[in-house]
């Protein structure tokens, strides 16, 4: 069981926008300013593409951005690309001791 | 951005041990914050542990707690994490990482990731 929230699943049609959803606690994504999301493509390493709720690091697509609203953050992707099929995970800092959390995952599929 | 590689990993039978390194490229290794994590088949990443820059704070996943122990050599920009007492359910990939910014807030590096498959 994660600790964070996440749907297992998205799809959408090259050139939609969709939006992930990743759903905490007042501990965590509702108290953080630090919440980042990941890119996994199969075999590879994770890859962030959003720190701090919504800063894209230099070298990750604008398609890609994030938000947050009381204890959710979203990850929206616009302009879906095949290249953007991937797991996603989100993560939350956390000031107690665990520190780090993070939810189950959402596969992406462009269709 | 720091290269991360990880070594170490492999096939154990179950009780055993093994070690995992992870060799960092820069010599920022010492002033940040370093994690393990893991993933096992078909799942998704699930955090293992994590030391500070000096070794005085360590946390571990209530899963491995009393099994693994993490630690590191700054002089030779290292980390490592010692897995004892294995179990079947402990086969993943690990991924060492580093905490963005000297703390956790993110993790802006990744190894290639190490199998570890513990099996009879």
């Amino acid at each position: 069981q994660s600790a964070l929230t996440q749907p297992a699943s998205v799809s959408g049609s090259p050139g939609q926008s969709i939006t992930i959803s990743c759903t905490g606690t007042s501990s965590d994504v509702g108290g953080s300013n630090f919440v980042s999301w990941y890119q996994q493509h199969p075999d590879k390493a994770p890859k962030v593409v959003i720190h701090d709720v919504s800063d894209r690091p230099s070298g990750v697509s604008n398609r890609f951005s994030g938000s947050k609203s009381g204890n959710t953050a979203s990850l929206t992707i616009t302009g879906l690309q095949a290249e953007d099929e991937a797991d996603y995970y989100c993560s939350a800092y956390r000031s107690s001791s665990t520190r780090v959390v993070f939810g189950g995952g959402t596969k992406v599929t462009v269709l | 951005q720091m290269q991360l590689v990880e070594s170490g990993g492999g096939l154990v039978k179950p009780g055993g041990s093994l070690r995992l390194s992870c060799a960092a490229s820069t010599s920022t290794f010492r002033d940040s914050y370093m994690t393990w994590f893991r993933q096992a088949p078909g799942r998704g990443l699930e955090f293992v542990s994590y030391i500070s820059a000096g070794s005085t704070y360590t946390n571990y996943a209530d899963s491995v707690k009393g099994r693994f122990t993490i630690s590191r050599d700054n002089a030779r920009s290292s980390l490592y994490l010692q897995m004892d007492s294995l179990r079947a359910d402990d086969t993943a990939v690990y991924y060492c990482a580093r905490g963005a910014r000297f703390q956790l807030y993110y993790f802006d590096s990744w190894g290639q990731g190490i199998q570890v498959t513990v099996s009879s």
